[in-house]
């Protein structure tokens, strides 16, 4: 099956940062979304991306189907930001990447 | 609100029982997922329906079983538990089968701790 990694697998950052994590997968996938899951364990759905770029207020993704991998930028970290950020993708099955822990600090 | 429903949210049992979790698709949603969150393993796919009939079966223990009925819930039941399934099970669905481009949609899931 298609493999997902995730990096970087911990992010410590001060409030008001900027990040970059990145998914990269081992096959073209025609399904991708990203996920943060909260301290409560509740995946919320952030982009369903499978290529293009999408924006949602703080948030963008980028999908660059044709190199397999994707991108979640988080502009001027919050605290509430804080917690592990997954992908999704595939084809017949859908995988999860090995996630982002991130921690922003006050 | 994903529309996903899972019951129950807390479940709390012995090694050796059986568990049932159920799981309730959003209205309209053919497709049904179930996922497996532990600690060391992080999140698995455990098997996949689309219209009561099973599509792609993932790190599925023979311990464990699931079905889809014609009403479109679907049930994952565990038997003989270990403590290594105390774990997070979530349930998602899916409007078109998995080929078609469209999201995945999870419920809150379901924390079983296995004593």
């Amino acid at each position: 099956g298609i493999q997902v990694e995730q990096s970087p697998p911990d992010l410590i950052l001060q409030e008001g940062a900027n990040s970059t994590l990145r998914c990269n997968f081992s096959d073209s996938v025609n399904n991708l979304q990203w996920f943060h899951q909260n301290p409560w364990g509740q995946l919320i759905n952030l982009f369903y991306i499978p290529s293009g770029t999408k924006q949602n207020g703080r948030l963008s993704a980028t999908t660059v189907a044709t190199e397999r991998y994707s991108l979640l930028y988080i502009s001027s970290s919050q605290t509430t930001d804080s917690g592990v950020y997954f992908c999704l993708g595939g084809n017949e099955k859908l995988t999860f990447g090995t996630g982002t822990r991130l921690t922003i600090i006050p | 609100d994903s529309g996903v429903t899972q019951t129950p949210k807390h479940l709390i049992t012995a090694t050796g029982q059986r568990v049932t979790l159920r799981c309730s698709p959003r209205s309209g949603d053919l497709s049904v997922y179930w996922y497996q969150q532990s600690l060391d393993q992080g999140l698995q796919f455990l098997i996949q329906y689309y219209n009561g009939e099973e599509r792609a079966k993932g790190n599925i223990l023979e311990r464990f079983s699931a079905q889809q009925f014609p009403d479109l819930h679907s049930e994952l039941n565990l038997s003989s538990l270990e403590l290594g399934d105390s774990a997070l099970y979530f349930c998602a669905s899916k409007a078109l089968p998995v080929s078609y481009n469209s999201p995945l949609h999870f419920g809150n899931g379901t924390r079983l701790t296995v004593t």
